[in-house]
């Protein structure tokens, strides 16, 4: 059974600072998927990584995958409110793009 | 286009009572996606389907659940009956084919009293 997790679960930071935020999964994937979910809304996707050593950057946020590790990366570079929501990664099990497992987020509180 | 979109937004119903949650994904979407999303379990998905055939329905979580779609444009969610523990919110996604981002809908609030 495919496993995803994440770390932190909950993220607390002053705005202006760096912080990175990790995503482990279990089985050989080379898909991998970002999330944002404000509260009570829908998801949105942000990133789409589907390579070993696949680097994609939007504004503040950059996320990286390294499929031998199992590992992805969100960094996150001087951190403002409006990044305040939970994130989550999700491995596409069978590299199909249908079979989505996600992690169990990471609530992210930018503070001024 | 609206996205994909969900109907009812919030459904409070009691024990015992049949729940059916819409879905209308995007046109031209060829796949749906069911999930459910709970603090306990977080986002699981349940069913997808392919040009409305479901293909994985191995996280439908007992029999109390059903899916169908039965045209491009419509899937239905069914809970009979619904218990107290299946309050979560579900949401719906769609993707056309050959592409690899799921697009979600805004997600239906489900509470069984």
């Amino acid at each position: 059974e495919l496993k995803v997790e994440q770390n932190p679960l909950f993220l607390s930071m002053q705005e202006g600072k760096n912080y990175t935020i990790y995503c482990n999964y279990s089985t050989t994937s080379d898909r991998l998927y970002w999330y944002r979910q404000d509260p009570g809304k829908s998801l949105e996707s942000l990133f789409v990584l589907l390579s070993n050593g696949a680097v994609k950057q939007e504004g503040r946020l950059m996320a990286s995958l390294d499929t031998k590790a199992r590992l992805s990366t969100l960094h996150i570079t001087a951190a403002v409110h409006d990044l305040s929501a939970t994130y989550f990664c999700a491995v596409d099990s069978n590299n199909a793009g249908n079979m989505l497992t996600f992690g169990g987020g990471t609530r992210l509180m930018v503070k001024p | 286009d609206a996205g994909v979109i969900q109907s009812p937004r919030h459904e409070v119903t009691e024990m015992g009572q049949e729940v059916t949650l819409r879905c209308k994904p995007i046109s031209g979407h060829d796949y749906l996606f069911w999930y459910r999303q709970t603090m306990m379990r977080g986002l699981e998905l349940l069913i997808y389907f392919n040009n409305n055939v479901p293909i994985d329905d191995s996280g439908m979580p007992e029999d109390r659940f059903s899916a169908k779609m039965p045209n491009a444009s419509f899937s239905t969610l069914k809970i009979q009956p619904s218990e107290p523990r299946d309050s979560a919110v579900y949401f719906c996604a769609s993707i056309p084919q050959g592409e690899n981002i799921q697009y979600f809908g805004a997600g239906t609030r489900l509470s069984v009293l």
